[in-house]
Protein backbone atom coordinates (compact mmCIF):
# COMPACT_ATOMS: atom_id res chain seq x y z
CA UNK A 1 0.00 0.00 0.00
CA UNK A 2 2.81 2.10 0.01
CA UNK A 3 3.46 5.22 -2.24
CA UNK A 4 7.36 4.89 -2.37
CA UNK A 5 8.97 2.05 -3.93
CA UNK A 6 12.03 1.83 -4.29
CA UNK A 7 14.18 -0.48 -7.26
CA UNK A 8 16.60 -2.55 -6.54
CA UNK A 9 15.72 -4.13 -3.57
CA UNK A 10 19.01 -5.93 -3.42
CA UNK A 11 21.95 -5.25 -4.81
CA UNK A 12 25.30 -6.53 -4.19
CA UNK A 13 28.69 -4.68 -6.07
CA UNK A 14 32.27 -4.84 -5.97
CA UNK A 15 34.19 -1.64 -4.73
CA UNK A 16 34.86 -0.41 -8.02
CA UNK A 17 31.53 -0.58 -9.22
CA UNK A 18 29.41 1.97 -10.32
CA UNK A 19 24.84 1.54 -9.74
CA UNK A 20 22.48 3.70 -8.79
CA UNK A 21 19.32 3.30 -6.38
CA UNK A 22 15.97 4.32 -7.64
CA UNK A 23 13.31 5.95 -5.88
CA UNK A 24 9.47 7.12 -6.96
CA UNK A 25 6.78 8.17 -5.01
CA UNK A 26 3.39 8.39 -6.00
CA UNK A 27 2.10 10.70 -3.55
CA UNK A 28 1.70 13.79 -5.32
CA UNK A 29 5.15 15.20 -2.57
CA UNK A 30 7.23 18.16 -3.15
CA UNK A 31 10.04 16.79 -0.75
CA UNK A 32 12.76 13.69 -0.51
CA UNK A 33 15.00 12.09 1.06
CA UNK A 34 17.67 9.30 1.23
CA UNK A 35 18.77 7.20 4.25
CA UNK A 36 21.02 5.13 5.48
CA UNK A 37 19.69 2.34 7.87
CA UNK A 38 22.69 0.36 9.14
CA UNK A 39 23.02 -1.74 12.53
CA UNK A 40 23.52 -0.74 15.79
CA UNK A 41 23.10 3.03 14.57
CA UNK A 42 19.66 5.23 13.88
CA UNK A 43 18.34 6.35 10.79
CA UNK A 44 21.30 9.16 9.55
CA UNK A 45 19.31 11.23 7.51
CA UNK A 46 21.73 11.46 4.09
CA UNK A 47 20.09 13.93 1.72
CA UNK A 48 17.15 16.06 1.25
CA UNK A 49 15.63 17.55 -1.87
CA UNK A 50 12.76 19.94 -2.01
CA UNK A 51 10.78 20.84 -4.96
CA UNK A 52 14.22 19.40 -6.87
CA UNK A 53 16.43 21.55 -5.23
CA UNK A 54 18.90 19.49 -2.69
CA UNK A 55 18.60 21.73 0.42
CA UNK A 56 20.18 19.16 2.75
CA UNK A 57 23.59 17.10 2.25
CA UNK A 58 24.41 15.51 5.72
CA UNK A 59 28.43 15.17 5.09
CA UNK A 60 28.09 12.52 3.26
CA UNK A 61 30.77 11.52 1.19
CA UNK A 62 31.20 12.35 -2.55
CA UNK A 63 30.98 8.53 -3.76
CA UNK A 64 27.35 8.94 -3.19
CA UNK A 65 25.64 11.08 -5.43
CA UNK A 66 22.59 12.35 -6.00
CA UNK A 67 20.01 13.32 -8.22
CA UNK A 68 16.34 14.70 -8.75
CA UNK A 69 14.92 15.24 -12.14
CA UNK A 70 11.67 15.88 -11.07
CA UNK A 71 9.52 15.84 -7.75
CA UNK A 72 8.55 12.07 -8.16
CA UNK A 73 11.98 10.45 -8.85
CA UNK A 74 15.09 10.62 -6.51
CA UNK A 75 18.21 8.83 -7.50
CA UNK A 76 21.28 7.85 -5.34
CA UNK A 77 24.67 7.30 -7.66
CA UNK A 78 27.18 4.95 -5.91
CA UNK A 79 30.43 4.38 -7.04
CA UNK A 80 33.58 3.41 -5.21
CA UNK A 81 31.82 2.22 -2.58
CA UNK A 82 33.62 0.40 0.60
CA UNK A 83 32.46 -2.54 2.63
CA UNK A 84 31.15 -0.29 5.08
CA UNK A 85 28.53 1.44 3.39
CA UNK A 86 26.80 -1.82 3.29
CA UNK A 87 23.20 -1.34 4.61
CA UNK A 88 19.70 -0.67 3.96
CA UNK A 89 19.03 2.38 2.06
CA UNK A 90 15.81 3.78 2.57
CA UNK A 91 14.02 6.59 0.79
CA UNK A 92 11.17 8.89 1.73
CA UNK A 93 9.09 11.48 0.79
CA UNK A 94 7.23 14.40 2.16
CA UNK A 95 4.35 17.20 1.55
CA UNK A 96 7.20 19.74 2.07
CA UNK A 97 9.76 19.98 4.39
CA UNK A 98 8.25 21.78 6.71
CA UNK A 99 7.20 20.99 10.53
CA UNK A 100 4.65 18.57 10.82
CA UNK A 101 4.25 16.56 7.32
CA UNK A 102 4.70 12.93 7.72
CA UNK A 103 7.18 10.62 6.20
CA UNK A 104 6.23 8.28 3.84
CA UNK A 105 8.82 5.24 3.31
CA UNK A 106 9.53 3.25 0.75
CA UNK A 107 10.68 -0.27 1.27
CA UNK A 108 14.52 0.00 1.31
CA UNK A 109 17.35 -1.06 -0.96
CA UNK A 110 19.59 -3.80 1.15
CA UNK A 111 23.24 -2.91 -0.51
CA UNK A 112 26.06 -5.41 0.47
CA UNK A 113 29.64 -3.82 -0.78
CA UNK A 114 32.07 -6.81 -1.13
CA UNK B 1 24.62 15.82 20.37
CA UNK B 2 20.78 15.09 20.63
CA UNK B 3 20.18 11.61 21.23
CA UNK B 4 16.83 9.62 21.76
CA UNK B 5 17.12 6.35 23.68
CA UNK B 6 14.72 3.66 23.37
CA UNK B 7 14.46 1.31 25.80
CA UNK B 8 14.87 -1.86 25.83
CA UNK B 9 16.30 -2.51 22.78
CA UNK B 10 15.46 -6.01 22.36
CA UNK B 11 11.93 -7.59 23.82
CA UNK B 12 10.63 -11.24 23.36
CA UNK B 13 7.10 -11.89 24.58
CA UNK B 14 4.13 -14.24 24.59
CA UNK B 15 1.33 -14.24 22.93
CA UNK B 16 -1.47 -11.75 24.85
CA UNK B 17 0.90 -9.95 27.32
CA UNK B 18 0.86 -6.34 27.86
CA UNK B 19 4.30 -4.40 27.45
CA UNK B 20 5.67 -0.91 27.48
CA UNK B 21 8.58 0.75 25.64
CA UNK B 22 10.11 3.96 26.48
CA UNK B 23 11.61 6.65 24.23
CA UNK B 24 13.49 9.00 26.51
CA UNK B 25 15.95 12.59 26.21
CA UNK B 26 16.96 15.27 27.66
CA UNK B 27 15.75 17.88 24.44
CA UNK B 28 12.59 19.05 23.85
CA UNK B 29 10.69 18.23 20.84
CA UNK B 30 8.24 20.19 19.04
CA UNK B 31 6.90 16.29 18.14
CA UNK B 32 7.14 13.04 18.42
CA UNK B 33 6.28 10.38 15.87
CA UNK B 34 6.30 6.42 16.43
CA UNK B 35 6.92 4.03 13.36
CA UNK B 36 7.10 0.44 12.84
CA UNK B 37 9.14 -1.19 10.78
CA UNK B 38 8.73 -5.23 9.63
CA UNK B 39 11.10 -7.27 8.30
CA UNK B 40 12.49 -6.16 4.58
CA UNK B 41 10.33 -3.03 4.86
CA UNK B 42 10.72 0.53 5.89
CA UNK B 43 9.25 2.26 8.87
CA UNK B 44 5.58 2.85 8.77
CA UNK B 45 4.21 5.69 10.80
CA UNK B 46 2.12 4.88 13.82
CA UNK B 47 1.15 8.24 15.57
CA UNK B 48 2.52 12.07 15.70
CA UNK B 49 2.01 13.24 19.46
CA UNK B 50 2.55 17.21 19.60
CA UNK B 51 0.95 18.20 22.58
CA UNK B 52 2.64 17.80 26.15
CA UNK B 53 0.87 14.86 28.02
CA UNK B 54 -1.08 14.49 25.30
CA UNK B 55 -2.56 10.80 25.09
CA UNK B 56 -3.34 8.37 21.44
CA UNK B 57 -4.50 5.14 21.28
CA UNK B 58 -4.49 2.88 18.34
CA UNK B 59 -6.40 -0.04 18.95
CA UNK B 60 -4.39 -1.89 21.72
CA UNK B 61 -1.83 0.34 20.89
CA UNK B 62 -1.40 3.27 23.36
CA UNK B 63 0.96 6.45 22.90
CA UNK B 64 2.06 9.20 25.84
CA UNK B 65 4.32 12.25 25.24
CA UNK B 66 5.34 13.18 28.58
CA UNK B 67 4.63 16.69 30.14
CA UNK B 68 7.67 18.21 29.05
CA UNK B 69 7.83 17.16 25.63
CA UNK B 70 10.97 14.96 26.47
CA UNK B 71 9.78 11.91 26.54
CA UNK B 72 7.11 8.92 25.00
CA UNK B 73 5.98 5.60 26.09
CA UNK B 74 4.15 3.28 23.99
CA UNK B 75 1.93 0.39 25.90
CA UNK B 76 0.62 -2.49 23.76
CA UNK B 77 -2.03 -4.08 25.25
CA UNK B 78 -2.40 -7.89 24.63
CA UNK B 79 0.22 -8.34 22.34
CA UNK B 80 -0.17 -10.64 19.22
CA UNK B 81 2.07 -12.16 16.96
CA UNK B 82 1.39 -9.23 14.39
CA UNK B 83 2.76 -6.69 16.59
CA UNK B 84 6.25 -8.10 15.86
CA UNK B 85 8.62 -5.59 14.78
CA UNK B 86 10.89 -2.82 15.37
CA UNK B 87 9.61 0.06 17.29
CA UNK B 88 10.85 3.60 16.12
CA UNK B 89 10.51 6.96 17.90
CA UNK B 90 11.64 9.80 16.42
CA UNK B 91 11.54 13.39 17.95
CA UNK B 92 11.36 16.66 15.41
CA UNK B 93 12.90 19.95 15.89
CA UNK B 94 12.03 22.97 13.58
CA UNK B 95 15.08 24.14 12.24
CA UNK B 96 15.27 27.80 10.67
CA UNK B 97 12.55 28.90 7.64
CA UNK B 98 10.52 26.04 9.62
CA UNK B 99 12.25 23.26 8.41
CA UNK B 100 11.72 20.43 10.85
CA UNK B 101 15.20 17.79 11.46
CA UNK B 102 14.22 14.44 13.05
CA UNK B 103 16.24 13.07 15.93
CA UNK B 104 15.81 9.17 15.42
CA UNK B 105 16.48 6.51 18.20
CA UNK B 106 17.67 3.01 18.02
CA UNK B 107 13.83 1.21 17.86
CA UNK B 108 13.26 -1.47 20.21
CA UNK B 109 12.94 -5.18 18.74
CA UNK B 110 9.69 -6.62 19.51
CA UNK B 111 8.78 -10.67 18.75
CA UNK B 112 5.57 -11.56 19.89
CA UNK B 113 5.14 -15.34 20.35
CA UNK B 114 2.48 -17.41 19.89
Amino acid sequence: ETGVTQTPRHLVMGMTNKKSLKCEQHLGHNAMYWYKQSAKKPLELMFVYNFKEQTENNSVPSRFSPECPNSSHLFLHLHTLQPEDSALYLCASSQQTSGGDTQYFGPGTRLTVL
Amino acid sequence: TQLLEQSPQFLSIQEGENLTVYCNSSSVFSSLQWYRQEPGEGPVLLVTVVTGGEVKKLKRLTFQFGDARKDSSLHITAAQPGDTGLYLCAGARIKAGNNRKLIWGLGTSLGVNP
